[in-house]
């Protein structure tokens, strides 16, 4: 397995467009986690999933953004009518209970 | 509420020294992890050192090591005979089981 993988690296959209970045996780992980991060700042939660149930949605999250996991594989986090507040890196991670959290590279989000 | 507090923005360190960067937390849960990250500019999010909250003994890992003091819900790293490239942002994070909460991030400068 090489890794949690996400896509695409970097994406760059005009205000008001939709955006959809995808993550795969390690095969063998059931949790999974979607964070943003901007920067000097620590990753903020934004929902986790286990299996394909989402337990946790962080309430900060707006009704634009939404996040699937169908079939407790891969998963995809949505940005509709982005604005310029939601540029930041978006950073997906896996793990199994007890151990640590795998990251992704993250995709650079950047609204124009 | 889960929290975990890192009340150093920035250090510096001399390459060969010691430095130790802090981390409190707080958590209801009797059972939890804790863990330091390390984020080197425009990288990934790798894993430093992991500490279960029922061992006692600190964990080290080469030359990083942590100092936990449960009762006082603190979690430090050590990192002895600092490199050039341990030059990156440190997290430290609290698993509770469902959600990895994290610090602010403390940005590590090694100075040659």
């Amino acid at each position: 397995d090489t890794g949690v993988s996400q896509d695409p690296r970097h994406k760059i959209t005009k205000r008001g467009q939709n955006v959809t970045f995808r993550c795969d996780p390690i095969s063998e992980h059931n949790r999974l986690y979607w964070y943003r991060q901007t920067l000097g700042q620590g990753p903020e939660f934004l929902t986790y999933f286990q299996n394909e149930a989402q337990l946790e949605k962080s309430r900060l999250l707006s009704d634009r953004f939404s996040a699937e996991r169908p079939k407790g594989s891969f998963s995809t986090l949505e940005i509709q009518r982005t604005e310029q507040g939601d540029s930041a890196m978006y950073l997906c991670a896996s793990t199994r209970l007890g151990e640590e959290l795998f990251f992704g590279s993250g995709t650079q989000l950047s609204v124009l | 509420a889960q929290t975990v507090t890192q009340s150093q923005p920035e250090m510096s360190v001399q390459e060969a020294e010691t430095v130790t960067l802090s981390c409190t937390y707080d958590t209801s849960e009797s059972n939890y992890y804790l863990f330091w990250y390390k984020q080197p500019p425009s990288r990934q999010m790798i894993l430093v050192i992991r500490q279960e909250a029922y061992k006692q003994q600190n964990a080290t890992e080469n030359r990083f090591s942590v100092n936990f003091q449960k009762a006082a819900k603190s979690f430090s790293l050590k990192i002895s005979d600092s490199q050039l490239g341990d030059t990156a942002m440190y997290f430290c994070a609290l698993d509770t089981g469902n959600q990895f909460y994290f610090g602010t991030g403390t940005s590590l400068t090694v100075i040659p």
